[in-house]
């Protein structure tokens, strides 16, 4: 399977402790971005990564979070102090970022419930 | 503020029943219009790009068409099978990334 994977896939935490998600694009994907879903909602940006750059990060990104991709390959995405509004899907979605177009292609997500 | 907007948020047809789905986007420079499709639990399935008005695009039982406010997407004959959560997304020009900005989706149901 040569699509974008993510682990894990469900992730229950208390509040209070850190948790950390991992993505892996698909293969010589440049662009990554990672997204939070919660239950009747779409996605909403979070961060987006150009190789190993972190280019921009939404203002729902909290100085609880941070995502970092080394080496331009896979990502991680961490959450300190976690609390019960973290609650949601993390969604993340690969590219091959062209000028004249550009598909995002999602991973199947990480459900978050902290209690 | 760029925005992106789905009409209904539900919608019940019987097998055969055609419909469509309606998107409303308000972005500063639209670079493209996205469809996906989503189940239960999991990510969202790329479907359908448009770049500009009066492009259309199809796939099955499916056809995207885009204006310069609006897009639908037309679902013929549905089938069971068809039943998910369809997401709208719009592309803006300009920034440094090309996020997506997301409607919150149509919950469609196709019963037998």
């Amino acid at each position: 399977d040569t699509g974008v994977s993510q682990d894990p896939r469900h992730k229950i935490t208390k509040r209070g402790q850190n948790v950390t998600f991992r993505c892996d694009p698909i293969s010589e994907h440049n662009r990554l971005y990672w997204y939070r879903q919660t239950l009747g909602q779409g996605p909403e940006f979070l961060t987006y990564f150009q190789n190993e750059a972190q280019l921009e990060k939404s203002r729902l990104l909290s100085d609880r979070f941070s995502a970092e991709r080394p080496k331009g390959s896979f990502s991680t995405l961490e959450i300190q102090r976690t609390e019960q509004g973290d609650s949601a899907m993390y969604l993340c979605a690969s590219s091959l970022g062209e000028w004249y177009q550009e598909t995002q292609y999602f991973g199947p997500g990480t459900r978050l419930l902290v209690l | 503020e760029d925005q992106v907007t789905q009409s209904p948020e539900a919608l019940r047809l019987q097998e055969g029943e055609s419909s469509s789905l309606n998107c409303s986007y308000t972005v500063s420079g639209l670079r493209g219009l996205f469809w996906y499709r989503q189940d239960p639990g999991k990510g969202p399935e790329f479907l359908f790009t448009l770049y500009s008005a009066g492009e259309e695009k199809e796939k099955e039982r499916l056809k995207a068409t885009l204006t310069k406010k609006e897009s639908f997407l037309h679902i013929t004959a549905p089938k069971p099978e068809d039943s998910a959560t369809y997401l709208c997304a719009a592309q803006a020009y300009g920034g440094a990334t090309n996020k997506l900005i997301f409607g919150t989706g149509t919950l469609l149901a196709v019963q037998p």
